[in-house]
């Protein structure tokens, strides 16, 4: 099986654009979250979204947004960047099947804002 | 509010010399507690899910076991590609997201 993808991998932006990143996840998952990581922060929970709806949402500004389409890929989008979006930007997709639960993280895009 | 903690920061080993890897975790109700690899640049390699105290898992090098307020990674006779930063996570029974910890550096040295 195919694991989680993203893409681009890398972005480069300047600072007051926006950008949209995207993530496949495993065939099958129909949950996929999101989460941010820095090296000061470390990994920051953004949203998550099971069948198209978004089922919670971490402590980030409404500049962060999210959706999800019928087959489960997601996208996010973050406008009018700031320095301080530049980070590690990971999706995770996750399995459960009664009690237990996996959750696959894929490569990540990492976004330089400038 | 749940709350992660790992130690140490950063671990450096012999090759073959032992050791383990602590995560304290407060969490209203644990639904699970997930340890992950992640190596430089790339996305966090998913190792365990553990869900009750008492449990343990095994893969490889590598055993993990819960507590009710901690869970310990045992790393045995690592090797030199065993380094990577070991990340613990939890998620609580209401919630649906993972709560890090900030992550242990391993480093083995051959």
């Amino acid at each position: 099986k195919a694991g989680v993808t993203q893409t681009p991998r890398y972005l480069i932006k300047t600072r007051g654009q926006q950008v949209t990143l995207s993530c496949s996840p495993i065939s099958g998952h129909r949950s996929v979250s999101w989460y941010q990581q820095t090296p000061g922060q470390g990994l920051q929970f953004l949203f998550e979204y099971f069948s198209e709806t978004q089922r919670n949402k971490g402590n980030f500004p409404g500049r962060f947004s999210g959706r999800q389409f019928s087959n489960s890929r997601s996208e996010m989008n973050v406008s009018t960047l700031e320095l301080g979006d530049s980070a590690l930007y990971l999706c995770a997709s996750s399995w459960v099947t009664g009690p237990q639960e996996t959750q696959y993280f894929g490569p990540g895009t990492r976004l330089l804002v400038l | 509010e749940d709350q992660v903690t790992q130690s140490p920061e950063a671990l450096r080993l012999q090759e073959g010399e032992s050791s383990s890897l602590n995560c304290s975790y407060t969490v209203s109700g644990l639904r699970g507690l997930f340890w992950y690899r992640q190596d430089p640049g790339k996305g966090p390699e998913f190792l365990f899910t553990l869900y009750s105290a008492g449990e343990e898992k095994e893969k490889e090098r590598l055993k993990a076991t819960l507590t009710k307020k901690e869970s310990f990674l045992h790393i045995t006779a690592p090797k030199p590609e065993d380094s990577a930063t070991y990340l613990c996570a939890v998620k609580e029974t209401s919630g649906s997201r993972l709560t890090f910890g900030e992550g242990t550096q391993l480093t083995v040295n051959p």
